[in-house]
């Protein structure tokens, strides 16, 4: 049991280029989630999942895509990247229990 | 949506010493989370707990949902609770977590 496993844990782009973070659970939760936390500050949703081909917008989902196609998965993906979104992000998946979320360890995104 | 303020925003101990953060939100909730963010950035969840009291070792959480606040006690404080830690709700609608924005917590030996 893997929990939340969130790929790359580093990434470097350059202005306008494109990539996806990778996010995978083991766990069959329902929801899942993407989170970016910037410097001294709390973590801000971007978009969210409460099952398999249904998807929301969070507080900030500019600039980003996500599907869910399986339950295990929720891929986030950058079409053009600016500097603003230099960041960590984070995923979590959840289910209704008394457990709560469980986050992954984080991808620390530059982008020059 | 759902405002989530922790207070306070930094706090200075020394080892040995108790504290209690405050956490208050703005409409009812079904979930309560309180996380533990290490200087290597990982999340480390505390405590579940959208209403009553929970213990665990030297920390313990109680959240009174009919007054929107839930606090976390940390007693006889150690170098290793250094850290910011995160007050999360999820709302009615589920499916994510709103988060307050932290106390930074330095434990000084």
């Amino acid at each position: 049991n893997a929990g939340v496993t969130q790929t790359p844990k580093f990434q470097v782009l350059k202005t306008g280029q494109s990539m996806t973070l990778q996010c995978a659970q083991d766990m069959n939760h329902e929801y899942m989630s993407w989170y970016r936390q910037d410097p001294g500050m709390g973590l801000r949703l971007i978009h969210y999942s409460v099952g398999a081909g249904i998807t929301d917008q969070g507080e900030v989902p500019n600039g980003y895509n996500v599907s869910r196609s399986t339950t295990e998965d929720f891929p986030l993906r950058l079409l053009s990247a600016a500097p603003s979104q230099t960041s960590v992000y984070f995923c979590a998946s959840s289910t209704h229990g008394d457990w709560g979320y469980t986050f992954g360890s984080g991808t620390r995104l530059t982008v020059v | 949506g759902i405002q989530v303020e922790q207070s306070p925003p930094d706090l200075i101990l020394q080892e040995g010493a108790n504290s209690t953060l405050r956490c208050n939100f703005s409409d009812s909730v079904n979930n309560l989370q309180w996380f533990h963010q290490n200087p290597w950035g990982q999340l480390i969840n505390l405590f579940y707990i959208p209403s009553g009291t929970k213990q665990n070792g030297r920390l313990s959480a109680t959240t009174v949902a009919t007054e929107r606040y839930s606090l976390l006690y940390i007693s006889s404080s150690q170098t290793t609770d250094s850290g910011v830690y995160f007050c999360a709700v999820e709302d009615n609608q589920g499916g994510k977590l709103i988060f307050g924005q932290g106390t930074e917590l330095s434990v000084k030996p």
